[in-house]
């Protein structure tokens, strides 16, 4: 298998301008994580999906921010509009089920100017 | 408010030697701990995890230790090598809620030759 897929890996764009961030989780996985990197809070669960369901979205900051999980292999990371404080590297994770190993996407590096 | 902290930005160590990557949690409800390693450029990679009912987790130069009492864990990695050198994250979960991973904001483990 591939691995989780994300795209872009880099992202650049102005305030105010919609960023969607996209990934691929590993077939077969039923939940799908999403998380942010920053210095200050290390990595932080935004949301996650469980069979293409949001779960818990209590880490997703702001209205601003929105993530949808079409079907079981496509997920994404909408930022409208996006503001500098959002930089940061987005990384999409998947895995089998509860208290199972995690694995990560290679990340996208988003800065906002 | 951080649940769970790595205090130690970064961390040196003369290869050979042992390194210890130490964390603390705040949430007595945590019962399942993870490590992943981090290079540049890459999403964690699991590393190594332990159960609340156990104390001490090894697998290979890699040991985890659990202290429940005090509410910290410790990765400790025998002997260190060059490619031991990645930002090291430790992560918390509780198995009788909704299976999210917490983590911390990472260790930066620098092994010199």
């Amino acid at each position: 298998d591939a691995g989780v897929i994300q795209s872009p890996r880099h992202e650049v764009t102005e305030m105010g301008q919609e960023v969607t961030l996209r990934c691929k989780p590993i077939s077969g996985h039923d939940y799908l994580f999403w998380y942010r990197q920053t210095m200050m809070r290390g990595l932080e669960l935004l949301i996650y999906f469980n069979n293409n369901v949001p779960i818990d979205d209590s880490g997703m900051p702001e209205d601003r921010f929105s993530a949808k999980m079409p079907n079981a292999s496509f997920s994404t990371l909408k930022i409208q509009p996006s503001e500098p404080r959002d930089s940061a590297v987005y990384f999409c994770a998947s895995t089998l089920a509860p208290g199972y190993e995690q694995y990560f996407g290679p990340g996208t590096r988003l800065t906002v100017t | 408010d951080q649940q769970v902290k790595q205090n130690s930005p970064s961390l040196s160590v003369q290869e050979g030697r042992i390194s210890i990557l130490n964390c603390d949690y705040t949430n007595s409800m945590f019962d399942y701990f993870l490590w992943y390693k981090k290079y540049p450029a890459e999403g964690p990679t699991f590393l190594i995890s332990i159960s609340s009912i156990k104390d001490k987790n090894e697998d290979g130069r890699f040991t985890v230790f659990l202290n429940k009492s005090a509410k910290h864990l410790s990765l400790h990695i025998v002997p260190s090598q060059p490619g031991d050198s990645a930002v090291y994250f430790c992560a918390a979960s509780d198995s009788s809620g909704t299976y999210k991973y917490i983590f911390g904001t990472g260790t930066r483990l620098k092994v010199l030759a």
